[in-house]
């Protein structure tokens, strides 16, 4: 069956603008969670969501938000971005119904902050 | 609160020789514990887990793992190393209870295997 698929790829933006990334997971997974990874800061939980509720939070600050649909897929928004921002956005889901399952990745947005 | 440490950056094998790629957990509770790799401009990619039962379990392109309560370590092992087997890997636990949703990751460790 399909993986789970981020869009964009690649993205370029300008410090104060706002970014709007996508996840779809794998049919049937019902848990989306997402990370930041940078070089510096390895790879920083953001946010959890199951069945369309937001089941954990990372540390970031409120200009990072998501949410999800009906259908599992999910977003998430950085605004107001800043240089640090500059990091590749992964998503992966589960089945989410208990807490044994591994958690498949997608490839990542990689997003850059000029 | 949970945490994982991968004390390597860096771990430099031959290939053919056996490699181990250490990490040490902290949780309260009875631990969930993961390994994924990942390749240069990918995803992390699932290799094993143990959730509970024997401490020896064994994943995707021979790798194994060794979980150790009293020391509360889950290091990986291969007995031979290929250059292939080059990437940068990751170490998590989840804990059933806390913040179950929340898979916390370790720093990562960059395994290079030499021909």
């Amino acid at each position: 069956k399909a993986g789970v698929t981020q869009t964009p790829r690649y993205l370029i933006k300008t410090r104060g603008q706002q970014v709007t990334l996508s996840c779809s997971p794998i049919s049937g997974h019902r848990s989306v969670s997402w990370y930041q990874q940078t070089p510096g800061q390895g790879l920083q939980f953001l946010f959890e969501y199951f069945s369309e509720t937001q089941r954990n939070k990372g540390n970031f600050p409120g200009r990072f938000s998501g949410r999800q649909f009906s259908n599992s897929r999910s977003e998430m928004n950085v605004s107001t971005l800043e240089l640090g921002d500059s990091a590749l956005y992964l998503c992966a889901s589960s089945s989410g119904l208990d807490y044994t399952g591994e958690l498949f990745f997608g490839e990542g947005s990689r997003l850059t902050v000029l | 609160a949970q945490s994982v440490a991968q004390p390597e950056d860096q771990v430099n094998v031959a290939e053919g020789n056996p490699l181990t790629v250490k990490c040490t957990y902290s949780v309260s509770g009875n631990p969930y514990l993961f390994w994924y790799v990942q390749y240069p401009n990918r995803g992390l990619q699932f290799l094993l887990k143990y959730i509970t039962g024997d401490n020896l379990v064994k994943g995707s392109y021979g790798f194994e793992a060794e979980f150790n309560k009293s020391q509360t370590s889950f290091h990986l092992k291969k007995p031979s190393a290929l250059v292939s087997d080059s990437a940068l890997y990751f170490c998590a636990v989840r804990h059933y209870n806390t913040n179950a949703g929340k898979s916390t990751f370790g720093d990562g460790t960059t395994l290079t295997v030499k021909p």
